[in-house]
């Protein structure tokens, strides 16, 4: 079955200060990634996403993702926080021929400090 | 370009009643998704289709019903509501870019 997890359910940072988000999936064939960004009652927004090449993805808003195979993992990067970031971001994964349906991780909500 | 329009946005429902949640999509998609979204549990997978006149059950399909006459559209529905569907509603359609658009929720109330 697919398994997407983020383990950190809370994260706060410091505005300036660098964020990686973490994201491990579970599958034998590489899937399609996604980050997903959902400000306070809002649906939910693109960021970037992986489906093959370059293993460093670039997304809207400063973002960007590293896709590593050896450690089924797409961790989620910004080098400088700016308090609007606060928001919760998800990770999803999408596999052809597993169904063929978007499964999401439990997010991580991050707080910005100022 | 509306996008992806979720009706309605907001709903309180009586234990035991019944609704129906509609989707609609203005860009053509194929694939389109109903999923609520539960404090700490991240979006949950309910029903999804892949095309028009296709359904198929996702992560937590008991209790909810959908169908999809219409590609643009894609109806949830509960018959017998329970507190236990208390949550945020969101649907979503994704063409071939996989890329999802996200509707803005219904937030559902089960009294």
């Amino acid at each position: 079955a697919q398994s997407v997890t983020q383990p950190d359910i809370h994260i706060t940072v410091s505005e300036g200060a660098s964020l990686e988000l973490r994201c491990n999936y579970s599958y034998g064939a590489t899937p399609y990634l996604f980050w997903y960004v959902q400000s306070p009652g809002q649906g939910l927004q693109l960021l970037l996403k992986y489906f093959s090449g370059d293993t460093l993805v670039q997304g809207i808003k400063g973002f960007e993702a590293e896709f590593k195979r050896s450690q089924s993992s797409f961790n989620l990067r910004k080098p400088s926080v700016h308090w609007s970031d606060a928001a919760e971001y998800f990770c999803a994964v999408f596999i052809t021929g597993g169904g063929n349906k978007l499964t999401f991780g439990t997010g991580t909500q991050l707080k910005v400090e100022l | 370009n509306a996008g992806v329009t979720q009706t309605p946005k907001f709903r309180v429902l009586k234990t035991g009643q019944s609704m129906t949640l509609l989707c609609a999509q203005d860009m053509n998609h194929e694939y389109m998704y109903w999923y609520r979204q539960d404090p700490g549990m991240g979006l949950r997978l309910i029903h999804y289709s892949v095309g028009e006149g296709t359904t198929a059950k996702g992560e937590v399909p008991d209790g909810y019903n959908v169908s999809r006459l219409k590609k643009q559209n894609f109806l949830l529905g509960l018959e017998s509501a329970a507190p236990s569907q208390t949550s945020v509603y969101f649907c979503a359609s994704e063409g071939v870019t996989r890329e999802a658009f996200f509707g803005q929720g219904t937030r559902l109330t089960v009294v």
